[in-house]
């Protein structure tokens, strides 16, 4: 059975730092893997998706990295501002597209401004 | 823009009542899904459906059941709602199911079983 593990934890650093969060899963046959932003109390926003195909996806300041044979991704934030405060998820599709994500706990990060 | 709505932020709900919790999508998504967050076991999926009238099991099904009778609507029941149903429910859509498309998510049910 396939688990998503997130370190750290939680993260809290200054403005203005580049800051990497990590994220593993235990079955490299992954079809896809999709990195969460979740404010308090809310749904989810997708930041990024990479295809097992792909190595990573880029989106203004973040970068997402996919290693599937080792079974890790990294989420890569440039330039940290206060508003990227939020919970971040890592999650991983492991069966077709139409099947159902397996989360990780995801990281609590905290930009101190 | 996608956009996933869930008909109630939050629900308040006694034992034993028959909880029906509706989420529409508007941009005509093949896959919906259901999942539950709840602190410190994260999200978890309890059905999903990639077609009209189709649904698969999840990781944690029990207890609860689902209707998908058209595209854009995915409504899930809690036949008897019970304390250990109280959470957070997360309903999100995709758009096909032959490729690895995004999974878009709604804002959330929070419901609470007393």
């Amino acid at each position: 059975k396939q688990e998503v593990t997130q370190i750290p934890a939680a993260l809290s650093v200054p403005e203005g730092e580049n800051l990497v969060l990590n994220c593993s899963f235990t079955d490299s046959a992954i079809y896809n893997l999709q990195w969460f932003r979740q404010d308090p109390g809310k749904g989810l926003t997708s930041l990024l998706l990479i295809q097992s195909s792909q190595r990573e996806q880029t989106s203004g300041r973040l970068n997402a990295s996919l290693d599937k044979s080792s079974g890790r991704s990294t989420l890569y934030i440039a330039a940290s501002q206060p508003g990227d405060s939020a919970t971040y998820l890592c999650a991983v599709q492991s069966g077709g597209g139409a099947d159902g994500l397996t989360f990780g706990k995801g990281t609590h990060l905290i930009i101190q401004p | 823009d996608v956009k996933v709505t869930q008909s109630s932020r939050y629900l308040v709900k006694r034992t034993g009542e028959k909880v029906f919790l509706e989420c529409v999508q508007d941009m005509d998504h093949e896959n919906m899904f259901w999942y539950r967050q709840d602190p410190g076991l994260g999200l978890r999926l309890i059905y999903f459906s990639y077609d009209v009238k189709m649904k698969e099991k999840g990781d944690i099904p029990e207890g609860y059941s689902v209707s998908r009778e058209k595209k854009e609507r995915f409504s899930l029941i809690l036949e008897s709602a019970s304390t250990n149903q109280t959470s957070m429910y997360l309903c999100a859509s995709s758009l096909g199911h032959r490729t690895p498309y995004e999974q878009y998510f709604g804002p959330g049910t929070r419901l609470t079983v007393t």
